[in-house]
């Protein structure tokens, strides 16, 4: 099962306009990773977020996390076309026993207009 | 330095036949997962492996197997195919059971029941 929703499912934007997408999830978490993929290919992890940590950034990405309303964002500044992919959260559960198991979202379609 | 390579690419099977699919880790990673990604949606969790035992399992039937090699890769095999087993087949690695780290996916195999 999923374990929670990304907002919004669909995203179109212009070229060098900034891309902000939320997604929520229901447990206690580890952490919370972001990941991009092309249509068809396999995913690319973009960028890991600590249930201790509040933000991160690497490159033109910032995502946020808050736990206490157990969600998070990802914002892309700067868009380009190249970004055109579909996003995903995943969860890693906290507890000794998840063995790092990732749970996902269903995604957020970026499309970036040239 | 190979990422983690999936094979084959593209599979085509009829309902009840058996398949398997293989997974060899990026190097350096001792852990495997395995997710299946149904079109539109985000990739499910089917099982992990760690040590060459299956360490934690998804909410899949008992149709879904897999095996660890000492080398660290691995297979995902399903019997009596289903046409809802159509899907991306996504293989994943880490280093470490219990880590902070990201996975690394491989570009999966897409198989498709006919």
């Amino acid at each position: 099962s999923q374990q929670g929703e990304e907002d919004p499912q669909a995203l179109s934007i212009q070229e060098g306009e900034n891309a902000t997408m939320n997604c929520s999830y229901k447990t206690s978490i580890n952490n919370l990773q972001w990941y991009r993929q092309n249509s068809g290919r396999g995913l690319v992890h973009l960028i890991l977020i600590r249930s201790n940590e509040r933000e991160k950034h690497s490159g033109r990405l910032r995502v946020t996390l808050d736990t206490s309303k157990k969600s998070s964002s990802l914002l892309i500044t700067a868009s380009r076309a190249a970004d055109t992919a579909s996003y995903f959260c995943a969860t890693r559960d906290a507890g000794g026993t998840s063995y790092g198991k990732l749970t996902f979202g269903q995604g957020t379609i970026l499309t970036v207009h040239p | 330095d190979a990422g983690v390579t999936q094979s084959p690419t593209h599979l085509i099977k009829t309902r009840g036949q058996q398949v398997t699919l293989r997974c060899s880790p990026k190097s350096g990673h001792d852990t495997v997962s395995w997710y299946q990604q149904a079109l539109g949606q985000g990739p499910q969790f089917i099982f992990q492996y760690y040590e060459e035992e299956e360490r934690q399992r998804g909410n899949f039937p008992d149709r879904f197997s897999g095996h660890q090699f000492p080398n660290y890769s691995s297979e995902l095999n399903v019997n009596a195919l289903l046409l809802g087993d159509s899907a991306l087949y996504l293989c994943a690695s880490r280093e470490g059971r219990n880590s902070n780290q990201p996975q690394h996916f491989g570009d999966g195999t897409r198989l498709s029941i006919l």
